[in-house]
């Protein structure tokens, strides 16, 4: 079934760690995206990409960075990550279409920096 | 950059009545507005969107109105029941900023039964 699917679901590291979240998508997807989403309050785009080789940073700044060399997967890294990392992480892909498109969000990745 | 503002953040209703939630844009050539709605420790998910070149869409309980002039944009969600308790999200996009997805700061809906 055509899915987005982001793993791990849960992550609880220490501070200084490296770590990188996975995202992929099955549904050929040319843009997708990364946002960070504290409990019930607001989607912030920290990550953009429009397809392969191409990426950009969102309205909110972040220290992560991201990749994107296949059209199915966007991986989130963080180099050293601290307790202000804390947070949801939200990926999504929506087809390429003129203005803008439905996109389709993963079950997110809830990480804890102790 | 598109900016996009949401209101209320809350918002309590009781079963049957009425709910709608409003959003404003800045950037005029935003084209597509989509709303989203997100339960308790799920992903988000679409339940209607509009684009520029309709005025309103109406889909079963749940209507968009958009008023490109003013630059803002409503859900209407009529006859609520407690299955519509959930967060709300409107979103803009613009074909000139590559259909990049900016959201509102949300909605918290409470229906009491």
């Amino acid at each position: 079934e055509a899915d987005i699917y982001q793993t791990p679901r849960y992550l609880v590291i220490g501070t200084g760690k490296k770590i990188t979240l996975e995202c992929s998508q099955t549904m050929g997807h040319d843009k997708m995206y990364w946002y960070q989403q504290d409990p019930g309050m607001e989607l912030h785009l920290i990550h953009y990409s429009y397809g392969v080789n191409s990426t950009e940073k969102g309205d909110l700044s972040s220290e992560s960075t991201v990749s994107r060399i296949r059209t199915e997967h966007f991986p989130l890294t963080l180099e050293s990550a601290r307790p202000s990392h804390t947070s949801q992480y939200l990926c999504a892909s929506s087809d390429p279409g003129k203005g803008g498109t439905e996109a389709f969000f993963g079950q997110g990745t809830r990480l804890t920096v102790v | 950059g598109e900016n996009v503002e949401q209101h209320p953040s809350t918002l309590s209703v009781q079963e049957g009545d009425s709910a709608v939630i409003k959003c404003t844009y800045s950037d005029s050539a935003s084209n597509y507005f989509p709303w989203y709605k997100q339960e308790l420790g799920k992903r988000p998910q679409l339940i209607i969107d509009i684009r520029s070149n309709v005025g309103e869409k109406k889909d079963q309980r749940i209507a968009v109105t958009l008023n490109k002039t003013a630059k803002h944009f409503s859900l209407h969600i009529t006859e609520t029941q407690p299955e519509d308790s959930a967060v709300y999200f409107c979103a803009a996009s613009s074909y000139n900023q590559g259909g990049k997805l900016i959201f509102g700061q949300g909605t918290e809906l409470s229906v009491k039964p």
